[in-house]
């Protein structure tokens, strides 16, 4: 079963403008969440994170919103630019318990 | 310096064969981990050491052996290959297992034939 969704596969957005990408998920158990950001041939690099406390955490161009009631999180990023095209892995965690859950990634494509 | 290096990057065998893949990581970290993203994409964790001591162990066949020499090197080793092996498997670190930030290696492509 899928603990981690993230429902879009891919994204294609121009450069300049805001790029979202959405996650959901389904244990209320979770209280980490992490995006992870991953081009060819590499392993997964960390982006940004939120710990179930807050709702908001920026972090220059990344912002990460976190609704718990809709167990859903969101990856913005503005302004896009192509280097940013990579897939995107939303990660859950129920800290002290599970390792990290990944969802299967959302490609980004910014187009110049 | 790579934070988190495994080798091969690339490796291709037929079936039936042994194969070990290495990883190493040089940020002192006490937690390593081995994930496998399958064809559908998912990275899913095969394997956690802590401190060299085994921590989880997911639902993978007993052909996966991992094996932590120090808390520095976690190797996977695969006996008896199948097709459903061919996969990218990730080798990762973190500080402590508590869904902390995880550090991974660039991957290893394996493909059986």
């Amino acid at each position: 079963d899928q603990q981690v969704k993230q429902n879009s596969p891919s994204l294609s957005v121009q450069e300049g403008r805001i790029s979202i990408l959405n996650c959901d998920y389904t244990n209320s158990m979770f209280d980490y969440f992490l995006w992870y950001k991953k081009y060819p041939a590499e392993g997964p690099t960390f982006l940004i994170s939120i710990s179930s406390i807050k709702d908001k955490n920026e972090d220059g161009r990344f912002t990460v919103f976190l609704n718990k009631s809709a167990k859903h999180l969101s990856l913005h990023i503005v302004p896009s630019q192509p280097g940013d095209s990579a897939v995107y892995f939303c990660a859950a965690s129920d800290t002290g318990n599970t390792p990290l859950v990944f969802g299967k990634g959302t490609r980004l494509s910014v187009i110049a | 310096d790579t934070a988190v290096s495994q080798t091969p990057k690339y490796l291709v065998t037929q079936m039936g064969n042994d194969k070990s893949i290495k990883c190493e990581q040089n940020l002192g970290h006490d937690t390593m981990y081995w994930y496998k993203q399958d064809s559908k994409k998912f990275l899913k964790i095969m394997f956690s050491y802590n401190n060299k001591e085994l921590i989880i162990n997911e639902t993978v066949p007993n052909r996966f052996s991992p094996k932590s020499p120090d808390k520095a090197h976690l190797n996977l080793h695969i006996n008896s290959l199948e097709l459903g092996d061919s996969a990218v498997y990730f080798c990762a670190s973190s500080l402590g297992g508590d869904g902390n930030t995880i550090y991974f290696g660039e991957g290893s492509w394996l493909t059986v034939v």
